[in-house]
């Protein structure tokens, strides 16, 4: 099946600083990249869609400038929390898709800001 | 998007068929039914998806009734490992952003 990376797992950093996710997909070319977070014990919540070479859409109420997004090719999303702070801790997770097919998501990043 | 309505936890005793139910009365004719789960501290996992025919992959089968205003994703022999929270989702195309409910906490029991 489809398999979509995601780096790194876990992050513990010190509130002011920027953190950078990558997603990947392995083994085809998506042309659109979804990020989602999820709190503890709720469900995912989508934070942004993203296409190949064009910018980000994002969902009410997540900052843009916070979370910046790059999609620079058909294989790699990248997710940058800038200046995080503790209410930024959660588990962020990305997906993959191409027309007409299913997603598929990585294993998520646990950012934990102290 | 349809709203999907599924029960709130199951538990299924080990080695028996998992039958997990949804219902998604507001259908439209183009949309699909989507199975993911998500097992804890782990990304969801896509599990199948069907228009208006029965489907069955490696992985599980999903039965869709003849109106589509529900549908039941059957594992057929439940394993520890299968112990996840399974959301129903109902969308024009997987492509699309998916909105997650809050699903249906799968307990399987030895």
């Amino acid at each position: 099946g489809a398999v979509v990376s995601q780096h790194p797992s876990r992050v513990i950093c010190k509130s002011g600083t920027s953190v950078k996710i990558e997603c990947r997909s392995l083994d085809f070319q998506a042309t659109t990249m979804f990020w989602y977070r999820q709190f503890p014990k709720q469900s995912l919540m989508l934070m942004a869609t993203s296409n190949e070479g064009s910018k980000a859409t994002y969902e009410q109420g997540v900052e843009k400038d916070k979370f910046l997004i790059n999609h620079a090719s058909l294989t790699l999303s990248t997710l940058t929390v800038t200046s995080a702070h503790p209410e930024d801790s959660s588990f962020y997770i990305c997906s993959a898709s191409r027309e007409f097919q299913p997603q598929h998501f990585g294993d998520g990043t646990r950012l934990s800001i102290l | 998007d349809a709203k999907t309505t599924q029960p709130t936890s199951m538990d299924c005793a080990e080695g028996r068929a998992a039958n997990l139910p949804c219902n998604h009365s507001t259908i439209s004719g183009n949309e699909y039914v989507y199975w993911y789960r998500q097992i804890h501290s782990q990304g969801p996992q896509y599990i199948i998806h069907g228009l208006k025919n029965n489907e069955t992959n490696e992985m599980a089968s999903l039965i869709i009734t003849e109106d589509r205003k529900s549908s039941t994703l059957i594992l057929p022999h439940a394993t520890l490992r299968d112990t996840a929270v399974y959301y129903c989702i109902v969308r024009v195309s997987g492509a699309n952003n998916l909105f997650f409910g809050t699903g249906t906490r799968l307990t399987v029991i030895p």
